[in-house]
This record gives structure tokens, sequence and C-alpha cells, in this order.
């Protein structure tokens, strides 16, 4: 099975509105954390937000939240205000306390910004 | 400043020929990672390396070897064994979960870019 699954290869969103990209994960690990990153065109990966199992809150950083639904094993970004620099690809992540080290990915999503 | 570095960020190579690609951190993190990556996919684990002269196969190690000779350094080498080498290849680093806490990612270098000819 796999560990993060995004279902939306590609989203379109209008410039200043927001938009949500979506993740679920898969971990029978009570211990875990969570990830986004952004790859630009150029290729370099961005860390965007982090939300750890045991948090109570949804993390947040400036534009970027992270909707964090424990029971329904999902953790979807949420872009506010979208700005024409935010088209990239997003990928959410996983690491578990268990396998301790290891990253587990998904596919990504493109996120167009239409002016 | 700290960071990841991956030399080159373009290579080229002949069908048939091995081909190291650098990848140095000065983090101080002992884990360190490499990923492939295709167009228009995610990525994919080929190797990663908890600490020195250790290391475990992801994946997709099939075609490629590893050394973890020192901290700062996790070069990966793409043999000729490898079917299609052709793709971006990202290398990356993080601390120890146990010690991550709530700031906890991994760090990653720009990439190269190998295409074989």
């Amino acid at each position: 099975a796999q560990k993060i699954t995004q279902t939306q290869p590609g989203m379109f969103v209008q410039e200043k509105e927001a938009v949500t990209l979506d993740c679920t994960y898969d971990t029978s690990d009570p211990s875990y954390g969570l990830f986004w990153y952004k790859q630009p065109s150029s290729g370099e990966m961005i860390f965007l937000i982090y939300q750890g199992s045991y948090d109570q809150q949804n993390a947040t950083e400036g534009r970027y939240s992270l909707n964090f639904q424990k029971a329904r094993k999902s953790a979807n970004l949420v872009i506010s205000a979208s700005q024409l620099g935010d088209s990239a690809m997003y990928f959410c992540a996983m690491r578990e306390g268990i396998t301790g080290n290891q990253f587990y990915f998904g596919t990504g999503t493109s996120l167009t910004v239409i002016p | 400043d700290g960071g990841i570095t991956q030399s080159p960020k373009y290579l080229f190579r002949k069908e048939g020929q091995n081909v190291t690609l650098s990848c140095e951190q000065n983090l101080n993190h002992d884990a360190m990672y490499w990923y492939r990556q295709d167009p228009g996919q995610g990525l994919r684990l080929i190797y990663y390396s908890q600490i020195v002269n250790d290391f475990q196969k992801g994946d997709i190690a099939e075609g490629y070897s590893v050394s973890r000779e020192k901290k700062e350094s996790f070069p990966l080498t793409v043999t000729s064994a490898q079917k299609n080498p052709t793709a971006f290849y990202l290398c990356a680093s993080s601390i120890p979960w146990r010690l991550a806490g709530e700031r906890d990612t991994q760090y990653f270098g720009p990439g190269t870019r190998l295409t074989v000819l």
C-alpha cells in the first residue's frame, strides 16, 4: 500500500484565491511527521511546512497551512492568496518513528496559478 | 552558510560509462539520502545512510552504488548496469528522528541532471 497518496495530478487556481492540495497517508505508527515541499521548475526542493502526529493544532507558515485530520489520515495543504510564483510541483511526505530515517513521498501535484 | 551542494548541475555521459555524482553537506547531519526523479514523477529512494560506513538500499538501488566514508559526503555512482540512468538526482540530509522535534525536515541539494547519450 502507498504510504502517501496525492490524488490531484494537476490543479489550477486564480491568482489571489486560496487552493487546497490533497494528501492522505497510511501508517500504523502513532508517532510520525508530515511534510510539504515545493519544487519549482528549477528542480530545487523547498520545505514549506511540518505537522507532527501529536500536534494539537494545525501547522501554519505564512500563507501555508496544513489541514490535519488525524482520524481521516489526511494532511491537506492550503495556500491562501495564491501568487504567480506559487506555480510549481508540490509534494507531500511522511516520516515514521518506527522506520526513523526513511521519508516517504507522494507523486506530487502540479499547481498552476492563473493571472 | 550551511547547506548541501551537489555537483555538477548538468552531467552528460556516454552509454556504458560509470559516473559519480557528488553530494556534500556541512549541516552536521547523520542521515543522507539519494533520490531519483523522472519527468513528471515523484521522488524514488535509491540509497540512504544513517551513519558513516553504513548505508541501506532504497526502492530502486539496482545499478547504483554509494559510499559513506565521511559524515559530510555521500557520493552516488551510476553504473553501466543501470538500464535507464537519464534522470534528475537529488541528495538530501536530515537529523535523526529522535532528535528532530517540531522542526523536522529533510534538506535538499540543488540536484544533478544526468543525461546518458
